[in-house]
């Protein structure tokens, strides 16, 4: 099992640009999520999903997109990028035991 | 409002000590509640949980913590630290039947 996958570790992007996040899990999870950490502040949910097909959003969704068209993948978008979106991004998927699985983490600076 | 305290920032213990982190929590009900651990560069990883039963749980590599609903805490604890215990460690609550709600944080540095 790889568990949970993401790409890129690391993005630089300038003021108005877009990208993607991936995240992928092989556990067959139905429960994914995508947080964002920055220094002292623990963890915020942006976004998450019970299942294909079925996204909600978190505690800091302004500036995100996601869907979830398979249980296994579960992409972040961002469009037109601000500084304040400056952070590092986890990715996690939840077992039936309630236990969350994280990614590595993609670091992105937005300058 | 929902919420998960770490008074401690940073606790610093020298190697063969005990330590504790701590972790206060406000939410109704009868929550449940998680401890993970993250080295530098990577995820989090889980190290225990508490749902129900003995306040006393046992997790990952030796750490356990105890719940105490009277003071709503739920303290890791480990009774040796080691060196390479040292880490960012984040209490998490949930609450009956919503998500899962993080604290700040506590860096751990235990020293030779």
């Amino acid at each position: 099992n790889a568990g949970v996958t993401q790409t890129p570790k690391f993005r630089i992007l300038k003021i108005g640009q877009s990208m993607t996040l991936q995240c992928t899990q092989d556990m067959n999870h139905n429960y994914m999520y995508w947080y964002r950490q920055d220094p002292g502040m623990g963890l915020k949910l942006i976004y998450y999903s019970v299942g294909a097909g079925i996204t909600d959003k978190g505690e800091v969704p302004n500036g995100y997109n996601v869907s979830r068209s398979t249980t296994e993948d579960f992409p972040l978008r961002l469009e037109l990028a601000a500084p304040s979106q400056t952070s590092v991004y986890f990715c996690a998927s939840e077992s039936e035991a309630d236990e969350q699985y994280f990614g590595p983490g993609t670091r992105l600076t937005v300058t | 409002a929902q919420s998960v305290a770490q008074p401690e920032d940073q606790v610093n213990v020298a190697e063969g000590n005990p330590l504790t982190v701590k972790c206060t929590y406000s939410v109704s009900g009868n929550p449940y509640l998680f401890w993970y651990v993250q080295y530098p560069n990577r995820g989090l990883q889980f190290l225990l949980k508490y749902i129900t039963g003995d306040n006393l749980v046992k997790g990952s590599y030796g750490f356990e913590a105890e719940f105490n609903k009277s003071q709503t805490s739920f303290h890791l604890k480990k009774p040796s630290a080691l060196v390479s215990d040292s880490a960012l460690y984040f209490c998490a609550v949930r609450p009956w039947g919503d998500k899962l709600i993080f604290g700040t944080g506590t860096r751990l540095q235990v020293f030779p």
